[in-house]
This record gives structure tokens, C-alpha cells and sequence, in this order.
């Protein structure tokens, strides 16, 4: 089992859906959360931190349950900008970090 | 203002060329990584330094040299470049404990 693994894609929505995004992680022990975006030939960015009370910025809402251990992502009113690879990433404590494959999200108008 | 610099940003050589990468933060943080970022777009881990010192070293072939001359640069030396080296490196760093990394741009390095 991989210690990170998300929704294959890629997920095509139309402008205005609303989409989720699943990630799972293998170690219990794993202490912080993140989503991160990654546009084409470009550098990974933070989208948002995950808290255990979940979170929210804008359209983009992020929850954690550590029972189950999943993440997940939701994002309201699809906007085409939002065409990227949203990455899911885990660090276990220490300084390891990782990343999850990545889920393609296409918007259309 | 850059947060996270790497130089160069393409690098094209041939097989069993030595090619440096050099990568800048001006955070302040004190942690600093490489990852590969391969053409299945998977972003793995490689090396990671704090206050200079190696504290990841994954499973990376021994012609990966990183070095820290200080806390505000990480540089990676590669000897001996083979075609599967051929990938996006990208350079991190954040702070301690490792809270969100800041990415720089990358470097895409094709072995021919």
C-alpha cells in the first residue's frame, strides 16, 4: 500500500460543479496536512493547510478524519483557473514529507 | 521578491557529463530539499538538510551530491549523468518543524 494515495483522474467538471477530491494515508501517526496545486510546468503551491477541525478559504474546503485516515478536498463553484493537479501531502512527523500521484482536475466552460 | 530560487532553469548534457544545480532561499528557514519530479509527475523526495546538516537521504543513486555551504542554499552536484536522470528537480525549503514548503521553480534536466 502506498503511504499516500489519491483519486485517480482526471476528474473533467463543467464551470460551477462542484468537485471532491479523496486522499488516504497508511501511517496513523502522520501529524500534519496539506493540499497543494500544481499547475503545468510550474512549481508546487500551497492551497491550504488541513486541520483536524476542517477548514475553509474561499470555495475551497478541506477536511481530515483521523479515524479513517482521509483527507479530502472540496472545491465549490469550478472556476477554469482551477484546472490543475492538486496534490495531497502528509508528513509523518520529523521531516519527511510526503507527496501523494496527484489528481488532474480539467474545468470547461 | 524570489522566495525560492534555482539556477538554471533548463539544463540540457550528455551522458557521463557532471552537471551542478544551485538552489537560493531568502525565508529564513531552516530546512531545505531536493525533490525529482519525474514524467509520470511524481514528486519524490530526495534529500533533505537543517541548519546544514543532512537529515534525508533517500534511496538516491550516489552520484547525487547535495551540498549546504549555508542555511540559505542547498546545491545539488550530479556525476556521470544517465538518460533516467532526466526529470524536473525542484528545490524546497520551510520551517521547522516542516510546516508548507515553499517550492522554487524547478530545473528541467534532459540527458541526451
Amino acid at each position: 500500500r502506498k503511504e499516500v494515495e489519491q483519486d485517480p483522474g482526471p476528474f473533467n467538471v463543467p464551470e460551477g460543479a462542484t468537485v471532491a477530491f479523496n486522499c488516504t494515508y497508511s501511517n496513523s501517526a502522520s501529524q500534519s496536512f496539506f493540499w497543494y496545486r500544481q499547475d503545468c510546468r510550474k512549481e508546487p503551491k500551497l492551497l491550504m493547510s488541513v486541520y483536524s477541525s476542517g477548514n475553509e478559504d474561499g470555495r475551497f474546503t478541506a477536511q481530515l478524519n483521523r479515524a479513517s485516515q482521509y483527507i479530502s478536498l472540496l472545491i465549490r463553484d469550478s472556476k477554469l483557473s482551477d484546472s490543475a493537479t492538486y496534490l495531497c501531502v502528509v508528513n509523518s512527523g520529523g521531516f519527511k514529507t510526503i507527496f501523494g500521484a496527484g489528481t488532474r482536475l480539467f474545468v470547461k466552460a | 521578491d524570489t522566495a525560492v530560487s534555482q539556477t538554471p532553469k533548463y539544463l540540457v548534457t550528455q551522458m557521463g557529463n557532471d552537471k551542478s544545480i544551485k538552489c537560493e532561499q531568502n525565508l529564513g528557514h531552516d530546512t531545505m530539499y531536493w525533490y525529482k519530479q519525474d514524467s509520470k509527475k511524481f514528486l519524490k523526495i530526495m534529500f533533505s538538510y537543517n541548519n546544514k546538516e543532512l537529515i534525508i537521504n533517500e534511496t538516491v543513486p550516489n552520484r547525487f551530491s547535495p551540498k549546504s555551504p549555508d542555511k540559505a542554499h542547498l546545491n545539488l552536484h550530479i556525476n556521470s549523468l544517465e538518460l533516467g536522470d532526466s526529470a524536473v528537480y525542484f528545490c524546497a525549503s520551510s520551517q521547522n518543524p516542516p510546516y508548507e514548503q515553499y517550492f522554487g521553480p524547478g530545473t528541467r534536466l534532459t540527458v541526451t
